[in-house]
């Protein structure tokens, strides 16, 4: 296992369109997390997975964000009706649900430009 | 709600010598978890170091030790012999102790470093 992996590594869309990323987790981690980072900013939580169970929102995951993961497996987020306000870094984690302190475990993420 | 601080947007260090990033934290927690991630130029982030806020001994981990002053809610990041490969952007981070739930990570903004040969 090669670790994280998210796809696309780069995206440019039109304001108003649509757009879908997806995350591979490691493959034993039962915990998936979406993070997002702007210029300048450190990552900031947007959802959280157990299995195939979305957990907790973040409130900045406005009605036009949505994400899944259909299997327990790998994950989508999608974005609805664009905005330029949405240009960012998308990360995804992952991580083991076990006792105590459970390490999460970056992918490269998807970087979004919205023009 | 958690706020993580590091007010050093950008620091420079030459090759070889020592480095310390600052970092605080404000929670009414009690048992949680504070971390350093180190994000390279266009790769992913990674785990630096981990300090559990119910050890009174600072974590270390090679050349990258932490001072941890839980009463002043302070969190540093000590890189010594500081090589080129050091250079990235470094994060701290917060997680309130691990309770079922989401282990979600609070991070600061972030602090510029370059190791300058």
């Amino acid at each position: 296992d090669t670790g994280v992996s998210q796809n696309p590594r780069h995206k440019i869309t039109k304001r108003g369109q649509n757009v879908t990323f997806r995350c591979d987790p490691i493959s034993e981690h039962n915990r998936l997390y979406w993070y997002r980072q702007t210029l300048g900013q450190g990552p900031e939580f947007l959802t959280y997975f157990q299995n195939e169970a979305q957990l907790e929102k973040s409130r900045l995951l406005s009605d036009r964000f949505s994400a899944e993961r259909p299997k327990g497996s790998f994950s989508t987020l999608e974005i609805q009706r664009t905005e330029q306000g949405d240009s960012a870094m998308y990360l995804c984690a992952s991580s083991f649900s076990g006792t105590g302190y459970n390490e999460q475990f970056f992918g490269p993420g998807t970087r979004l430009t919205v023009l | 709600a958690q706020t993580v601080t590091q007010s050093q947007p950008e620091m420079s260090v030459q090759e070889a010598e020592t480095v310390t990033l600052s970092c605080t934290y404000d929670t009414s927690e009690n048992n949680y978890y504070l971390f350093w991630y180190k994000q390279p130029p266009s790769r992913q982030m990674i785990l630096v170091i981990r300090q559990e806020a119910y050890k009174q001994q600072n974590a270390t981990e090679n050349r990258f030790s932490v001072n941890f002053q839980k009463a002043a809610k302070s969190f540093s990041l000590k890189i010594s012999d500081s090589q080129l490969g050091d250079t990235a952007m470094y994060f701290c981070a917060f997680m309130k102790a691990p309770q079922g739930g989401s282990e979600k990570l609070v991070f600061g903004k972030g602090t510029k470093l370059t190791v300058n040969p």
